[in-house]
């Protein structure tokens, strides 16, 4: 099975703009996870989705938002970014069933200049 | 918040040698599992644990739970300069599916 895949790999945006980042999960898995690392905090949960439903979500602003299509695929947007948004973006896919094991996609890396 | 903690935060050991991290976690816990990522890319499961397991082996990795400490150890035996990498032991948080807790990882450096 193909694995996870991100797209894009880089990314240099301005503040104030806004991205989309997109995630293809492994075939079969019905629930995508979007979480955002940093050197400072470290692996951090954005949100969850399952069958186009947002179940869960993390401790982040309003300004992180995402969405799921029915072919599991998933896309997570920033709007309004601020310098603080420069990060490694990072999608884990898994079947859904709760508390298993996720496989992660390679990452995107965005940069706000 | 962070659920997990590793210890130590950076170790540096000769090829062949034995590599132990540890990784201390706050609430229950169903499974604890275990990651790498090597530098800047995504990461890589290694092994999960269940709650009512006390040890698992995988290959050169042996990982012991002692959920009265709400404790876990990697062991990684024989290293080589590939396992050069940050590792990460995640617990699912109770009631939020998807949403695994990450501590801030131990990061390896196998001199060959």
């Amino acid at each position: 099975k193909a694995g996870v895949t991100q797209t894009p790999r880089y990314l240099i945006k301005t503040r104030g703009q806004q991205v989309t980042l997109s995630c293809s999960p492994i075939s079969g898995h019905r629930s995508v996870s979007w979480y955002q690392q940093t050197p400072g905090q470290g692996l951090q949960f954005l949100f969850e989705y399952f069958s186009e439903t947002q179940r869960n979500k993390g401790n982040f602003p309003g300004r992180f938002s995402g969405r799921q299509f029915s072919n599991s695929r998933s896309e997570m947007n920033v709007s309004t970014l601020e310098l603080g948004d420069s990060a490694l973006y990072l999608c884990a896919s898994s079947t859904g069933q709760g508390g298993e094991t996720q496989y992660f996609g390679p990452g995107t890396r965005l940069l706000v200049l | 918040s962070q659920q997990g903690e590793e210890d130590p935060q950076a170790l540096s050991i000769q090829e062949g040698e034995n590599a132990t991290m540890n990784c201390s976690y706050k609430t229950s816990i169903n499974n604890l599992q275990w990651y790498r990522q090597n530098s800047g890319r995504g990461l890589v499961h290694l092994i999960l644990i269940r709650s009512n397991e006390r040890e698992k082996h995988s290959g050169r990795l042996r990982v012991t739970l002692d959920t009265s400490k709400k404790s876990s150890s990697l062991l990684i035996t024989a290293s080589r300069a590939a396992d050069t990498a940050s590792y990460f032991c995640a617990t699912p948080m109770m009631g939020s599916q998807g949403n695994l807790i990450f501590g801030k990882g131990t990061k390896l450096s196998v001199k060959p």
